[in-house]
């Protein structure tokens, strides 16, 4: 069975700064990787993924995000957080080929806050 | 509309009453998932259709629960004898197929369904 971890429930930055949100997971075979952002009041919004190839994937509103396949990790990134960026963020992944298409598994979330 | 409707937004119950939830996808997106997001939690897969035909339904808890998209668009979730534990968020989401191979989904706003 494949999991999620996002290790911190929280992360604070100052607008301008560069932000990490950090995502581990475990899978069978190679990963499928996603990033989810929520807004409140708002459904989740897909903002990028990694299937193969390059392992920097760059999604919507410029973010980024590394896939390390020796450390099982795909970090979010972005170089200069903006306020508006506060927001829930859910890491996903899913096994590579099969049949589970949609079928992905979210860690609990990050709380991404960005001060003024 | 746009994007995937749910109705209703927000639902209360007692315990042991029966409850349907709705999902609209959007408009020629075969693909339609239900997933589940308690609080401090994040989504977890009930089920997935491709078309009429429900192609994994492993994530629904038990025979409480079941699911119909019987023209391959609106999907109903329906819930019997509902417990305290249902208490959450029901989350929708559509894609095409291809977007469903690599988890691309649009979801709704959800659900919150609590049982008194």
């Amino acid at each position: 069975a494949q999991s999620v971890a996002q290790p911190e429930d929280q992360v604070n930055v100052a607008e301008g700064n560069p932000l990490t949100v950090k995502c581990t997971y475990s899978v069978s075979g190679n990963p499928y990787l996603f990033w989810y952002v929520q807004y409140p009041n708002r459904g989740l919004q897909f903002l990028l993924k990694y299937i193969t190839g390059d392992n920097l994937v760059k999604g919507s509103y410029g973010f980024e995000a590394e896939f390390n396949k020796s450390q099982t990790s795909f970090h979010l990134k972005k170089p200069s957080a903006l306020v508006s960026d506060s927001a829930l963020y859910f890491c996903a992944v899913r096994p590579a080929g099969g049949t589970s298409y949609g079928k992905l598994t979210f860690g609990q979330g990050t709380i991404l806050t960005v001060h003024p | 509309g746009a994007g995937v409707s749910q109705t209703p937004s927000n639902k209360v119950t007692e315990k042991g009453k029966y409850v349907e939830l709705r999902c609209d996808p959007i408009s020629g997106h075969t693909a339609l998932y239900w997933y589940r997001q308690s609080l401090g939690q994040g989504p977890e897969f009930l089920i997935y259709f491709q078309g009429t035909g429900a192609a994994d339904d492993s994530g629904l808890p038990n025979d409480r629960f079941f699911a119909v998209r019987p023209e391959g668009s609106v999907s109903t979730l329906k819930i019997q004898r509902t417990e305290r534990g249902d208490s959450a968020v029901y989350l929708c989401a559509s894609s095409l197929k291809r977007g469903a191979n690599t988890g691309e989904l649009f979801f709704g706003e959800g659900s919150r369904l609590t049982v008194l």
